[in-house]
């Protein structure tokens, strides 16, 4: 039981470039997460997954993209990527309201 | 608009030491957690406080909730180097928010041998 995984651990990018975020849960949970991190401001929600299927926005949905893709998988893309989202960024899943977390992607724009 | 606020939001304590971590917060909810995170690490669950006047314990960290007040505490006895890390107070947002979670901005601890 692996609980919530994230991959890739870390990754650089250059301005503009794009890339997608992967997490997995293997806990049978119906809804998932994205956060971020940023010092001194503790996570902020980008977007979430009620349930497969779903996808709506959070407090900083803004320059993302999400995809539910099955039950279990829940990615998150940077389109065009800008140095602002330089950041951690955790994937959380939840059954019954108590949210469990990966252990999140180190994300550095230049 | 939902907010939460913790403080302080760095405290250096001595070994030893009594304190207490405060975690306000601006609308009705049912439901509050507490986390720590280690330099570098996700976040581990600690604490998750159900309805008004709850308590729970854990080693050297005590937590309750007063609704009411909207107030959350959390309270280390006798602080040892390794309750050192960065804790988060979060309130569960209620059907405005769905089940999304509103962090605080975390107190970073840091006790002093």
């Amino acid at each position: 039981n692996a609980g919530v995984t994230q991959t890739p651990k870390f990754q650089v990018l250059k301005t503009g470039q794009s890339m997608t975020l992967q997490c997995a849960q293997d806990m049978n949970h119906n809804s998932m997460y994205w956060y971020r991190q940023d010092p001194g401001m503790g996570l902020r929600l980008i977007y979430y997954s009620a349930s497969e299927g779903t996808t709506d926005k959070g407090e900083v949905p803004n320059g993302y993209n999400v995809s539910r893709l099955n039950k279990r998988e829940f990615s998150l893309r940077l389109e065009s990527a800008a140095p602002s989202q330089t950041s951690v960024y955790f994937c959380a899943s939840s059954k019954r309201r108590e949210q469990f977390f990966g252990p999140g992607t180190r994300l550095t724009v230049l | 608009e939902l907010k939460v606020e913790q403080n302080p939001l760095f405290l250096s304590m001595q070994e030893g030491k009594n304190y207490t971590i405060y975690c306000n917060y601006s609308t009705t909810s049912d439901r509050l957690y507490w986390y720590r995170q280690d330099p570098g690490k996700s976040l581990e669950s600690l604490f998750v406080l159900l309805s008004n006047g709850a308590v729970k314990q854990e080693g050297r960290l005590m937590a309750s909730l007063d609704t009411k007040a909207r107030l959350s505490t959390l309270h280390i006895t006798a602080a040892v180097h390794d309750l050192s890390a960065t804790y988060f107070c979060a309130v569960d947002g209620q059907m405005e928010y769905g089940n999304k979670l509103v962090f605080g901005a975390g107190t970073i601890l840091r006790v002093k041998s």
